[in-house]
C-alpha cells in the first residue's frame, strides 16, 4: 500500500500571504503508464471534497489561478500564492497510481 | 453539467447489509474508473473501492475486502457498492468519485 503524509497538519495563515502544503509517498507514483495520479482535494465545512489539482499540476476547471500544483515521483507541493478566507478548509493529497490512498489532511486556518 | 448523487445511505443494525448506488451524467462514464471513499465523523478520507472502465478489475481496501462489492453499469451509467456484514467502524460518509468528479455523499450508520 502506498503511505501519503501530509506535512503540516495545521497551518495558520494571513489573508493576503501564500501559503504551501507538503505531500510525501512511500513509493514513487510514476504510473507504468507515464502518468503520477496525484490529485490535490479541498474541502470546505461542511462541504463534500472537491479537487482543485490532478494529475500533479493540473489545475481542474473553475479552479483559481492562485492554487498551483508541483513535485514529481514522491515529493509534491500545494500552493495558493495569496490566500483568501474562502480557502479556509483542509487540503488532502491523494494517488491514484495504485489503488488509492489520502494524506491525512491539511486544515488552514486564518 | 456533471452530476454524481449518491444514495441508499440509512441507518442499519451491525451485521446488516446496504446498498448504494451512484447515479452520474454529465460525463463520459464510460471513460473513467470509478471509486467509493468514505468519511467517518470528523475523521479523514479513506479510499474504499474502485472499479474498471468495464467493471472487471475491483479493488478494495483491506478492511472490507469480503464483505463490500462495487460494480457498475455502463448501460445505466451507474456505480454501485454492496455492503454486506456491516460494522460500527463503517459508519461514515460514503462519496462516489470518477476522474475529477465528486459526488455530495450518502450517509451509512452502523448502530444497534
Amino acid at each position: 500500500d502506498i503511505v501519503m503524509t501530509q506535512t503540516p497538519l495545521s497551518s495558520p495563515v494571513t489573508l493576503g500571504q501564500p501559503a504551501s502544503i507538503s505531500c510525501r509517498s512511500s513509493q514513487s507514483l510514476v504510473h507504468s503508464d507515464g502518468n503520477t495520479y496525484l490529485s490535490w482535494l479541498q474541502q470546505r465545512p461542511g462541504q463534500p471534497p472537491r479537487v482543485l489539482i490532478y494529475k500533479v499540476s493540473n489545475r481542474f476547471s473553475g479552479v483559481p489561478d492562485r492554487f498551483s500544483g508541483s513535485g514529481a515521483g514522491t515529493d509534491f507541493t500545494l500552493k495558493i500564492s495569496r490566500v483568501e478566507a474562502e480557502d479556509v478548509g483542509i487540503y488532502y493529497c491523494m494517488q491514484a497510481t495504485l489503488l488509492g490512498s489520502f494524506g491525512q489532511g491539511t486544515k488552514l486556518e486564518i | 453539467e456533471v452530476h454524481l448523487v449518491e444514495s441508499g445511505g440509512s441507518l442499519v443494525q451491525p451485521g446488516g447489509s446496504l446498498r448504494l448506488s451512484c447515479a452520474a451524467s454529465g460525463f463520459t462514464f464510460t471513460k473513467y474508473w470509478m471509486n467509493w471513499v468514505r468519511q467517518a465523523p470528523g475523521k479523514g478520507l479513506e479510499w474504499v473501492a474502485n472499479v474498471n472502465q468495464d467493471g472487471r478489475g475491483k479493488y478494495y481496501v483491506d478492511s472490507v475486502k469480503g464483505r463490500f462489492i462495487i460494480s457498475r453499469d455502463n448501460v445505466k451509467n451507474s456505480l454501485y457498492l454492496q455492503m454486506d456484514s456491516l460494522r460500527a467502524e463503517d459508519t461514515a460518509i460514503y462519496y462516489c468519485a470518477g476522474g475529477e468528479y465528486w459526488g455530495q455523499g450518502t450517509l451509512v450508520i452502523v448502530s444497534s
